[in-house]
């Protein structure tokens, strides 16, 4: 079946560092790849996402691009700040033509950024 | 707009106590769904209800129920809880005929059982 798999956490960062969270995954035909981003306290919110080869999602700096070559959806940001600070997961939605398929997860990476 | 609220925020049982997690949402969504976390795995789904009436099981049902109890509210029962059910428990919820991706999720319940 499908998966995904994040590189272990947690990361501790530096404010101003850069950002790599690794996120591969394993699914038959072409699917549907997100973020989502768990800050303290609150619900997994959507971060970006990606539908096909090649596109790259983005939103509040952050970037991932659909890799198929290497099955990759590496999540990135040229300079982080203390309030990125959280927990991230990379996601998949099996490919179909549906809006409805099921979700698969990724474990979670915790994010912590000191000033 | 609250969202998706979900009580307890942290619980702790003993083995074979019951318990009940309250789900409800503000947003006049039809389908609603709960997720447990474990650690180093992902989210995985317990049980959705894709409409008001309706529940089905998900990829990890047993030792768990659900019930709809109408459009706003979704709640999970374990009978009778074991250490395995230790988690966070994830509710959320999404309005149909949008991607599934756009689901708005509630804060987390933490279980402990004893």
């Amino acid at each position: 079946g499908d998966s995904v798999t994040q590189m272990e956490g947690p990361v501790t960062l530096s404010e101003e560092a850069f950002l790599t969270i690794n996120c591969t995954y394993t699914a038959t035909g072409y699917p549907s790849l997100f973020w989502y981003v768990q800050y303290p306290g609150e619900g997994l919110q959507l971060l970006l996402k990606a539908t096909k080869a090649d596109d790259k999602g983005s939103n509040k700096g952050f970037e991932a691009t659909y890799r198929k070559e290497t099955t990759s959806f590496h999540l990135e940001k040229g300079s982080v700040q203390v309030s990125d600070s959280a927990v991230y997961f990379c996601a998949l939605r099996e490919a179909g033509g549906t809006s409805y398929g099921k979700l698969t997860f990724g474990q979670g990476t915790i994010l912590t950024v000191h000033p | 707009n609250a969202g998706v609220t979900q009580t307890p925020k942290f619980q702790v049982l003993k083995t074979g106590q019951s318990m009940t997690l309250q789900c409800a949402q503000d947003m006049n969504h039809n389908s609603m769904y709960w997720y447990r976390q474990d650690p180093g795995m992902g989210l995985r789904l317990i049980y959705y209800s894709a409409s008001e009436g309706t529940t089905d099981k998900g990829e990890v049902p047993n030792g768990y129920n659900v019930s709809r109890l109408n459009k706003r509210e979704f709640s999970l029962r374990l009978e009778s809880a074991a250490p395995s059910q230790t988690s966070v428990y994830f509710c959320a919820s999404i309005r149909s005929g949008t991607p599934k991706e756009t689901q708005y999720f509630g804060p987390g319940t933490r279980l402990l059982v004893l």
